[in-house]
């Protein structure tokens, strides 16, 4: 296991619910992360928090609300989500401090699968 | 445009052979690289890395070869194994400090015959 733990792994929710996917890690790092993943397209990258606070929000639309009340946790709240929105939802972390010429190596949960009706 | 993307969808190789997986990334600005091994229902899982001051590195089983001046990556797994079985993703890294923000290939599907 890496260390990153996420609930629920699988989650079906129609277009009117409102739910929240959560993720904590384990690990000690700074920064956390959320990542979308559609069948045929690359991860992409919703937001980062660093040290509690989001520093980059990848235009994602505002039916997807994140919120990290501390340093080990990180949910993503959903509301009135559209059927395109169903993908693998994946948490990762890091250490979060990253210099020149270092590295900052991200560490994935197991996802949560996601599908809208 | 910039783009990480990867030579081939998938790739089958026998039981016991070496593997190769390559990737392309057009950010000449990139430092640092990352290879992901995705098995079905599980998250990414860190492989290795590579930092742009190095051409090779090498790790149990798997290297990883930087080729700057074509912009090119690849993962050599050295006698495959059915637990090799995976989808393999490539990442660079375009921020130099900072939040890390990782920009993913689509991925190459590994199936390793018996």
């Amino acid at each position: 296991e890496t260390g990153v733990t996420q609930t629920p792994r699988h989650l079906v929710m129609g277009m009117t619910n409102k739910k929240s996917l959560k993720c904590e890690q384990h690990l000690g790092h700074n920064a956390m992360y959320w990542y979308k993943q559609s069948a045929k397209k690359p991860l992409e990258l919703m937001f980062v928090y660093s040290l509690e606070e989001r520093v980059e929000n990848n235009s994602v639309p505002s039916r997807f609300s994140p919120e990290c009340p501390n340093s080990s946790h990180l949910f993503l709240h959903l509301h009135t989500l559209q059927p395109e929105d169903s993908a693998l939802y994946l948490c990762a972390s890091s250490q979060g401090v990253r210099v020149l010429g270092g590295t900052d190596t991200q560490y994935f949960g197991p996802g949560t699968r996601l599908t809208v009706l | 445009g910039e783009s990480v993307g990867l030579h081939l969808p998938t790739l089958s190789v026998q039981e016991g052979d070496n593997s190769i997986i390559n990737c392309a990334y057009s950010n000449s600005a990139s430092d640092y690289f990352i290879w992901y091994k995705q098995e079905s229902g599980k998250g990414p899982q860190f492989i290795i890395d590579i930092r742009s001051n190095m051409d090779k590195r090498q790790g149990q089983r798997v290297t990883v070869l930087l080729n700057k001046t074509v912009k090119h990556l690849s993962l050599q797994i050295a006698a495959t194994q059915p637990g090799d079985s995976a989808v393999y993703f490539c990442a660079e890294n375009r921020h130099q400090t900072g939040a890390n923000n990782l920009f993913f290939g689509t991925g190459t599907r590994l199936t390793v015959i018996p």
